[in-house]
């Protein structure tokens, strides 16, 4: 049973440019939370998707975008790349319906903008 | 003040020791409470959920809940240096299967051979 899965893995930008994470739930799951960690802090939510829709935002700019797919991976865009964008990236994955909540994190993308 | 707070740490213990991690929220009305684990570099792995006041235990952890007073708590017993990591507590408002995870800072444990 894949758990989740995103990509890349480590990415290194400069200021002003966009980028494009990827992340793909675990099987049997249909709904992506997206978060990003500074070092040294707990997760941030940016925002979270289900059937294709995003449910709930948290306190991120509209650079900030995200897709989810018929087959419920998702994609976080962030355009006009800032210096404090530099983070890990993480996917969490759980299901919609069942339990409370219980989500599951993927390896990370670590973004670097220099 | 923040919504999840935790003490940063590093919390040490000697090894075979409880360590005993605790963690206060602002909002009433939280209803799932959440341990999460993560190593130095790598991303959270949830270790234990708690929704109802009291305890639960999952072998060598056990999670308190006290929604009067807020707090939840996560006891690790015969704490090994494989449990050094940092401990990410997290809270749901809702009592659907939706929304964020607020989460605090972390606490560091170290376990000392």
């Amino acid at each position: 049973d894949a758990g989740v899965t995103q990509s890349p893995t480590h990415l290194i930008k400069t200021r002003g440019q966009q980028v494009t994470l990827r992340c793909s739930p675990k099987s049997g799951h249909d709904t992506v939370s997206w978060y990003q960690q500074a070092l040294g802090q707990g997760p941030q939510f940016i925002f979270q998707y289900y059937e294709e829709e995003e449910r709930q935002r948290g306190n991120f700019p509209d650079r900030f975008s995200g897709h989810q797919f018929p087959n419920y991976s998702s994609e976080l865009n962030v355009n006009a790349l800032l210096l404090g964008d530099s983070a890990l990236y993480l996917c969490a994955s759980s299901s919609t319906g069942r339990g409370y909540n219980e989500q599951f994190f993927g390896p990370g993308t670590r973004l670097t903008v220099l | 003040q923040k919504e999840v707070e935790q003490n940063s740490g590093p919390l040490s213990v000697p090894e075979g020791a409880i360590a005993s991690l605790n963690c206060t929220y602002s909002d009433r009305g939280s209803q799932s409470f959440f341990w999460y684990r993560q190593y130095s570099g790598k991303s959270p792995e949830l270790i234990m959920s708690i929704y109802s006041n009291g305890d639960k235990e999952d072998g060598r952890f056990t999670a308190q809940l006290n929604k009067a007073s807020q707090y939840v708590s996560l006891l690790i017993r015969d704490s090994q240096p494989s449990d050094s990591a940092t401990y990410l507590c997290a809270v749901n408002r809702a009592s659907s299967n939706t929304g964020k995870l607020i989460f605090g800072q972390g606490t560091t444990l170290q376990v000392k051979p």
